[in-house]
């Protein structure tokens, strides 16, 4: 079946406008998650989505940064008045409990966003 | 409060030799532990992943970690480098009690040198 799927790809965008990066989960996946990775860095979590149950926002960096999903479905990052800082990889991973076990990750390409 | 830590950002080996790329961690519980590869410019894709089964966990490619709960490692290694092991590595950790959020550490770069 499909993998996670991410777009755009890559986003140049002006510092000071909005930009929607977009995560289609593999078909599912009950957890859904952001994470963001600058260059030469490791990933640093953002938000996750686990169902129903009220998202893990405990990552945000600020107020400019937030995150919806629909459902066990499509999530979109939303990043309001960017910033240069803001520049990076945003990678999404989804999952599901195998055997009721462990959760292995399953990730996204990923989204290049270049603030200028 | 549980974290990764990968000591060496960069690593670099001869090809044909021995790879080892360090991660430790610590938990208040007994943690799930995963290697994950990023090649150039591509996604991260799971390498191995140790669930308190074996404690030796075999890897795609080649790779096997070994966890040591007296040492609160799980190291990476393999073998014989070959060039296409050059990538990012990162190690990550995720809790028993919850399972379904991951803790990633920072990286370490391999170079694999012909």
């Amino acid at each position: 079946g499909a993998g996670v799927s991410q777009s755009p790809s890559n986003k140049v965008t002006e510092k000071g406008k909005d930009v929607e990066l977009r995560c289609d989960p593999i078909s599912g996946h009950t957890a859904l998650y952001w994470y963001r990775q600058r260059l030469g860095q490791g990933l640093e979590f953002l938000i996750y989505f686990q169902g129903n149950s009220a998202p893990d926002k405990s990552g945000l960096p600020s107020d400019r940064f937030s995150a919806e999903r629909t459902g066990e479905s499509v999530s979109t990052l939303t990043i309001q008045r960017t910033q240069q800082e803001d520049s990076a990889v945003y990678l999404c991973a989804s999952s599901t409990p195998r055997s009721g076990v462990t959760w292995e990750q399953f990730f996204g390409p990923g989204t290049r966003l270049t603030v200028l | 409060a549980q974290s990764v830590t990968q000591l060496g950002s960069h690593v670099s080996v001869s090809e044909g030799a021995l790879v080892l790329l360090r991660c430790n961690y610590s938990s208040s519980v007994p943690p799930y532990l995963f290697w994950y590869v990023q090649y150039p410019n591509q996604g991260l894709q799971l390498l191995l992943k140790y669930t308190s089964a074996a404690t030796l966990v075999k890897g795609i490619n080649g790779f096997e970690a070994e966890f040591k709960k007296s040492e609160t490692s799980f190291h990476l290694t393999k073998p014989s480098a070959h060039m296409s092991d050059a990538a990012e590595y990162f190690c990550a950790v995720s809790l028993s009690n919850t399972g379904n959020q991951f803790y990633f550490g920072t990286g370490t770069s391999l170079t694999v040198i012909p």
